[in-house]
């Protein structure tokens, strides 16, 4: 299995909603990641999780809430989004974290389309 | 900060033809780097590595350089098919991550 699943494709959800994003993969990685893709911009690293710990946060607000229950399992939990928090959230992850200058390459999912209105 | 550019948004061949995309960075030379293929609402998909010492890396049609002097990457595909049209994005190496380009849009017309 080289897949990393998310769900749901699709959400719609208002400011004031509390939702969560899944992220799943069996290929014994050890690394999982956050990124935000805004439409024809890159994907932003948001977090990076090390061995189910959390290892790299960047400045994300606190309405983005992560988390590792284990080693295939990461979750995106949101509260209290803007607008502009719209966007496809892509899960990754690569074998083992990158120790300085990364060779790893990262297996994406499919990402979330999520709107907030 | 370490920046990567890829300075076309698009880029139109037509069919048979090879397609060539642009990678620069700024500052040191990253330990390596990597390019991408994404597809509208999918997420990207990796799909070659290179390292500063290496001048060059082959995968069937597709093929990656690395020029230090230039502070560049060149990204070929050649026999270039319907198929191949997508975004291609490249990734320089940091600690514990990836930074990416914004993209280069490639479409192939038959």
């Amino acid at each position: 299995d080289t897949e990393v699943t998310q769900t749901p494709k699709h959400l719609v959800m208002g400011m004031t909603n509390k939702k969560s994003l899944k992220c799943e993969q069996h290929m014994g990685h050890r690394a999982m990641y956050w990124y935000k893709q805004k439409a024809k911009k890159p994907p932003e690293l948001m977090f990076v999780y090390s061995y189910e710990k959390l290892s790299i946060n960047e400045s994300v607000p606190s309405r983005f809430s992560p988390e590792c229950p284990n080693s295939s399992l990461l979750n995106l939990h949101l509260h209290a989004l803007q607008p502009e928090d719209s966007a496809l959230y892509l899960c990754a992850s690569s074998q083992v974290p990158g120790q300085g200058a990364t060779n790893e390459k990262l297996f994406f999912g499919s990402g979330t389309q999520l709107s907030v209105l | 900060s370490q920046k990567i550019e890829q300075n076309s948004e698009a880029l139109n061949i037509q069919e048979g033809k090879t397609a060539t995309l642009t990678c620069n960075y700024t500052n040191y030379s990253p330990a390596y780097l990597q390019w991408y293929r994404q597809d509208p609402g999918r997420g990207p998909v990796f799909l070659l590595l290179i390292r500063e010492n290496e001048k060059e890396k082959r995968k069937e049609r597709l093929k990656v350089t690395f020029d230090t002097t230039l502070k560049q990457s060149l990204f070929h595909i050649t026999a270039s098919q319907p198929a191949d049209s997508a975004t291609y994005l490249c990734a320089r190496s940091g600690y514990s991550t990836l930074t990416f380009g914004k993209g280069t849009m490639l479409l192939v017309s038959p």
